[in-house]
């Protein structure tokens, strides 16, 4: 079955530093689709990225870009430049693939802390 | 612009109680989902549809149900509540063609 774990419960960093955030992801399909969301204080789930398992490049989105290593089976979540605001929750989530299969899956999150 | 809404926003209601949680998208989206939030477990899936008349169980759905009428709404529906239902509700929408999930709000459900 298809899993998501993210083994950091808690992560600091201080402002305008970079940060990673670990995520890895079991599964037999070779199709599928990794996500990444930001949660912050007020409760919103924001989507940040996402990274398709044939993609070639590693996705980015502005600070955000995510660090695919496949044979690994990880998708790390680095934000450049943090920012006060960056503080929140981080969840990774995978989109089981297969015909008329669309659910995503979630990792148990990162609460990420950035001091000044 | 189009939207998903939950409500209500906060519910507190006592164990055995029937209570309706409604979810409300206005994409057209044929794809909707329930989540709930506990700590230290992320979002876990209860129940999704992929359009009117479909609905999937989920990995925690005992004790939960859901029906799909139309294409815009997706209630979930506590049939006895307990106080192990105590959480953070989410729903969720996804356009089959596109990648990822607008999330509404959330509804904070307390059962004592």
């Amino acid at each position: 079955a298809q899993k998501i774990t993210q083994t950091q419960p808690g992560m600091f960093v201080q402002e305008k530093e970079a940060v990673t955030l670990d995520c890895t992801y079991d599964t037999s399909d070779p199709s599928y689709g990794l996500f990444w969301y930001k949660q912050p204080s007020s409760g919103e789930m924001i989507f940040l990225i996402y990274q398709g398992s044939y993609d070639q490049q590693n996705a980015t989105e502005g600070r955000y870009s995510l660090n695919f290593q496949k044979a690994r089976k990880s998708a790390n979540l680095v934000i450049s430049a943090s920012q006060l605001g960056d503080s929140a929750m981080y969840f990774c989530a995978m989109r089981e693939a297969g015909y008329n299969t669309d659910k995503l899956i979630f990792g148990t999150g990162t609460r990420l802390q950035v001091f000044p | 612009d189009a939207e998903i809404t939950q409500s209500p926003r906060h519910k507190i209601t006592e164990t055995g109680r029937q209570v309706t949680l409604a979810c409300h998208q206005t994409w057209n989206h044929n794809n909707m989902f329930w989540y709930r939030q506990d700590l230290g477990h992320g979002l876990r899936l209860i129940h999704y549809s992929y359009g009117v008349q479909d609905t999937n169980k989920g990995e925690v759905s005992d004790g939960y149900s859901v029906s799909r009428s139309n294409t815009e709404d997706l209630p979930l529906t506590l049939e006895s509540a307990a106080s192990s239902q105590t959480s953070v509700y989410f729903c969720a929408s996804r356009d089959s063609l596109n990648t990822e999930a607008f999330f509404g709000q959330g509804t904070r459900l307390t059962v004592v």
